[in-house]
């Protein structure tokens, strides 16, 4: 299976703030992977999909970049509701796997 | 509007069988691949298994494979998990998820349910 590995696993921020988020896999998976916000007791809300692309109804202040390994998840200023955890998840072959996940806090 | 509805979760004894089922609206459920992730209390999210949109393919975690089987009635726009042989360890939260293209076998997920309790403990 291919491993995602997420750096880093936590992040203290403050509004306005620049922030990225890496994700690694342990072989290239091309540019299938996807970024997911998720806020306690809800479920993951899709951000990014095919590392680059802009979900749907998604503010254009997330944006992700990336090909093969490596992949990134920007927040270029960050807002209040944005304070959450953030996975990614490759859909290059099965079995998907996901980072370990990357929680963000106010400082 | 589009819209997933998880159902079945409860709490079961180790050994004991749980199916949960998710009730799929406002999209041609036969033309996507459909999964189950779940999340264990404060951990992170895990992929349990997918099946394609005709459901001829399934695809299972190594920590689920032989003990849970993933199917669907496209007829009745209705995903399933059967879960046999249950854990500790299978205590979370299972959520259904849509991927984001028809025909595709595999993709992210644009749409989930809001999720199923499961509890295994005796």
């Amino acid at each position: 299976a291919i491993q995602m590995t997420q750096s880093p696993s936590s992040l203290s921020a403050s509004v306005g703030d620049r922030v990225t988020i890496t994700c690694r896999a342990s072989q290239g998976i091309r540019n299938d992977l996807g970024w997911y916000q998720q806020k306690p007791g809800k479920a993951p809300k899709l951000l990014i999909y095919a590392a680059s692309s802009l979900q749907s109804g998604v503010p254009s202040r997330f944006s992700g970049s990336g090909s093969g390994t490596d992949f990134t998840l920007t927040i270029s200023s960050l807002q209040p509701e944005d304070f959450a955890t953030y996975y990614c998840l490759q859909d290059y072959n099965y079995p998907q796997t996901f980072g370990q996940g990357t929680k963000l806090e106010i400082k | 509007e589009v819209q997933l509805v998880e159902s079945g979760g409860g709490l079961v004894q180790p050994g004991g069988s749980l199916r949960l089922s998710c009730a799929a609206s406002g999209f041609t459920f036969s033309s996507y691949a459909m999964s189950w992730v779940r999340q264990a209390p404060g951990k992170g999210l895990e992929w349990v298994s997918a099946i394609s949109g005709s459901g001829g393919s399934t695809y299972y975690a190594d920590s689920v494979k032989g003990r849970f089987t993933i199917s669907r009635d496209n007829s009745k726009n209705t995903l399933y998990l059967q879960m046999n042989s249950l854990r500790a360890e299978d205590t979370a939260v299972y959520y259904c998820a849509k991927a984001i293209f028809g025909v595709v076998i595999i993709g992210a997920f644009d749409i989930w349910g809001q999720g199923t309790m499961v509890t295994v403990s005796s």
